[in-house]
């Protein structure tokens, strides 16, 4: 069955240092996200991208933060200078369609830790 | 802005139990869905509705738009079960990606 990977599974880090998070998202899928968990709270989304650009983002990213899609099956959020209060738990999800119409895949995640 | 509650935040149920998981909303949306997470913290989906009743296996999904209101219910639950069950919704994206908004979920813990 199709999956989404990321990598690393977890990273530590230094406040400060920056950061790329990797996933590949599911080969025909359109429709890319990226969500956050910090440790006992909700599920909060980031960014989502679609045609090769954003397409939607929260007020958690800010200037520090940034996607790409640097090539037919990566899909990388990056994390200019990273703080404390940026150690969570990184899901990247894929869809086939938008989620008005489909459903999401998600990757295991991402556990960063910033010290 | 979109708030999604749940109910219960914590559940335990003995095996065999009819579980109900519910999630009300605030805003219109143009779909509900309602994921999985393992303690492992995968995500896994569930269902997407967007009017009536899902089914699949044990898991029955229903939405009520009008009441803005859907409930998630589990029969003959098993100690596999277990699990944090978070419901999450998405507003209509005119053609673009939406991300979910999601509810803090319900922990739920099916005892053999």
């Amino acid at each position: 069955e199709p999956e989404v990977t990321q990598t690393p599974s977890h990273q530590v880090t230094q406040m400060g240092q920056e950061v790329i998070l990797r996933c590949v998202p599911i080969s025909n899928h359109l429709y890319f996200y990226w969500y956050r968990q910090i440790l006992g709270q909700k599920v909060e989304f980031l960014v989502s991208f679609y045609n090769n650009e954003i397409s939607e983002k929260s007020e958690i990213f800010d200037d520090q933060f940034s996607v790409e899609r640097p090539d037919g099956s990566n899909f990388t959020l990056k994390i200019r200078s990273t703080k404390l209060e940026d150690s969570a738990m990184y899901f990247c999800a894929s869809s086939e369609q938008g989620l008005e119409n489909t459903e999401a895949f998600f990757g295991q995640g991402t556990r960063l830790t910033v010290v | 802005k979109n708030e999604v509650e749940q109910s219960p935040q914590n559940l335990t149920a003995q095996e065999g139990e009819f579980i109900t998981i519910n999630c009300s909303y605030s805003v219109g949306i143009s779909a509900l869905h309602w994921l999985q997470q393992h303690p492992g913290g995968g995500i896994v989906s569930l269902f997407m509705l967007s009017s009536g009743k899902k089914k699949h296996g044990r898991l029955i999904a229903t939405i009520n738009i009008q009441e803005k209101h859907s409930s998630l219910h589990i029969t003959a639950s098993h100690p596999r079960d277990s699990a944090v069950y978070i419901c999450a919704v998405s507003l209509y994206s005119g053609g673009g990606a939406d991300g979910l908004t999601f509810g803090k979920g319900t922990h739920l813990i099916i005892q053999p």
